[in-house]
């Protein structure tokens, strides 16, 4: 079965650190990965997506992730959080054919502190 | 431009009851999906439009729910005799293409169930 795991409910950071959200998947085939984030009352919006090439892309707002095939991984990363930055993120995977099903991951609460 | 649009933004029923809920894309947008979000979970995806016709239906958990997306424009989800368990806020989101494109989420709809 294809699944999607954040293995953080949360994650705490102090502003100006770096930061990383985890994310493994699990598909039958080769995958397209994305980034969303969800501020308060506010819809998902995207941040980046990996579909093939470059196993390092960048996103909005200073986001990038790093596509690791052997770990099967695609872990969200930033230089420098904002407290801004404080919002729920979610990881989502499609397999590349056969369906258009997305799967995304729990979700993971990232705090920024000042 | 406008974003995605879902109305109603809550909805309360009886249980048994009919409920139809309506997402609005973003204008050109061909690919349309609808997801379900229980508290404390990612969007599950229930059902993939391109155009007008439904590409990928396998999320929708019964026959109790249905979508139609009749002129490849406007979608509705609509979910019969209501049981307390479908209880979520249901998303709608809209890309450009059949492409692993960056969906564009609406603000959902709460639907509760009493």
């Amino acid at each position: 079965a294809q699944s999607v795991a954040q293995p953080e409910d949360q994650v705490n950071v102090a502003e100006g650190n770096p930061l990383t959200v985890k994310c493994t998947y699990s598909v039958s085939g080769n995958p397209y990965l994305f980034w969303y984030v969800q501020y308060p009352n506010r819809g998902l919006q995207f941040l980046l997506k990996y579909i093939t090439g470059d196993n390092l892309v960048k996103g909005s707002y200073g986001f990038e992730a790093e596509f690791n095939k052997s770990q099967t991984s695609f872990h969200l990363k930033k230089p420098s959080a904002l407290v801004s930055d404080s919002a729920l993120y979610f990881c989502a995977v499609r397999v590349t054919s056969g369906t258009y099903k997305y799967i995304f991951g729990t979700g993971t609460r990232l705090k920024v502190l000042a | 431009g406008a974003g995605v649009s879902q109305t109603p933004s809550n909805k309360v029923t009886e249980k048994g009851k009919y409920v139809e809920l309506r997402c609005d894309p973003i204008s050109g947008h061909t690919a349309l999906y609808w997801y379900r979000q229980s508290l404390g979970q990612g969007p599950e995806f229930l059902i993939y439009f391109q155009g007008t016709g439904a590409a990928d239906d396998s999320g929708l958990p019964n026959d109790r729910f249905f979508a139609v997306r009749p002129e490849g424009s406007v979608s509705t989800l609509k979910i019969q005799r209501t049981e307390r368990g479908d209880s979520a806020v249901y998303l709608c989101a809209s890309s450009l293409g059949q492409g692993p494109d960056e969906q564009y989420f609406g603000p959902g709809t709460r639907l509760t169930v009493t």
